[in-house]
């Protein structure tokens, strides 16, 4: 495609539930990375994936949360048993190795 | 893990001036740091990336210097325009990317 495309746009969970987050990648890309951004804050690393491992999972907030990426391509990130401090947008992002990286609009999670 | 560091969460200049930002960074100097603009309500956009061989990089009204001795980059904005209005993020890139909180700037007209 022609960007990063994240789906959906807006998701409002009721707390207890499981959500899956969706990002397909620039295709070719073989770097993708998960944000999680609370209102006024800064972009929180939560995982990143080269090829279809994850080297680096240190960012994952808890053992709730949980990411996978299939075919070196569309990656989903799962949050199980939702609580309210998971309300956040949630931004993906694709690169070529280690240059220029290309963000999808993110997912809104609200969580209530 | 890298810890970074950018000056004041919020810098307000009057439009024609040059907004410096600071990027600070506490381990090892990375291949690559880039420069990200975030617009209210949008994901991070790219602007520049230098190597760490690169003393200066330069885009249009955009500069970019990085020293790795000092482990600092630093970002101007020249000639302000109130659409340079927005944050700015510092990004490591050694295996992975990571960010700093960012800069807010202001452009008064």
């Amino acid at each position: 495609g022609a960007g990063v495309s994240q789906s959906p746009s807006n998701k409002v969970t009721e707390k207890g539930k499981d959500v899956e987050l969706r990002c397909d990648p620039i295709s070719g890309h073989t770097a993708l990375y998960w944000y999680r951004q609370s209102l006024g804050q800064g972009l929180e690393f939560l995982i990143y994936f080269q090829g279809n491992s994850a080297p680096d999972k240190s960012g994952l907030p808890s053992d709730r949360f949980s990411a996978e990426r299939t075919g070196g391509s569309v990656s989903t990130l799962t949050i199980q048993r939702t609580q309210q401090e998971d309300s956040a947008v949630y931004l993906c992002a694709s690169s070529l190795d280690l240059g220029e990286a290309f963000f999808g609009q993110g997912t809104r999670l609200t969580v209530v | 893990s890298q810890k970074i560091e950018q000056n004041s969460e919020a810098l307000n200049i009057q439009e024609g001036k040059t907004a410096t930002l600071t990027c600070n960074y506490t381990n090892y100097s990375p291949a690559y740091l880039q420069w990200y603009r975030q617009d209210p309500g949008r994901g991070p956009v790219f602007l520049l990336l230098i190597r760490e061989n690169e003393k200066e990089k330069r885009k249009e009204r955009l500069k970019v210097t990085f020293d790795t001795t000092l482990k600092q980059s630093l970002f101007h904005i020249t000639a302000s325009q109130p659409a340079d209005s927005a944050t700015y993020l510092c990004a490591l890139n050694d295996y992975k990317l990571s960010f700093g909180a960012g800069t807010t700037v202001t452009v008064r007209a």
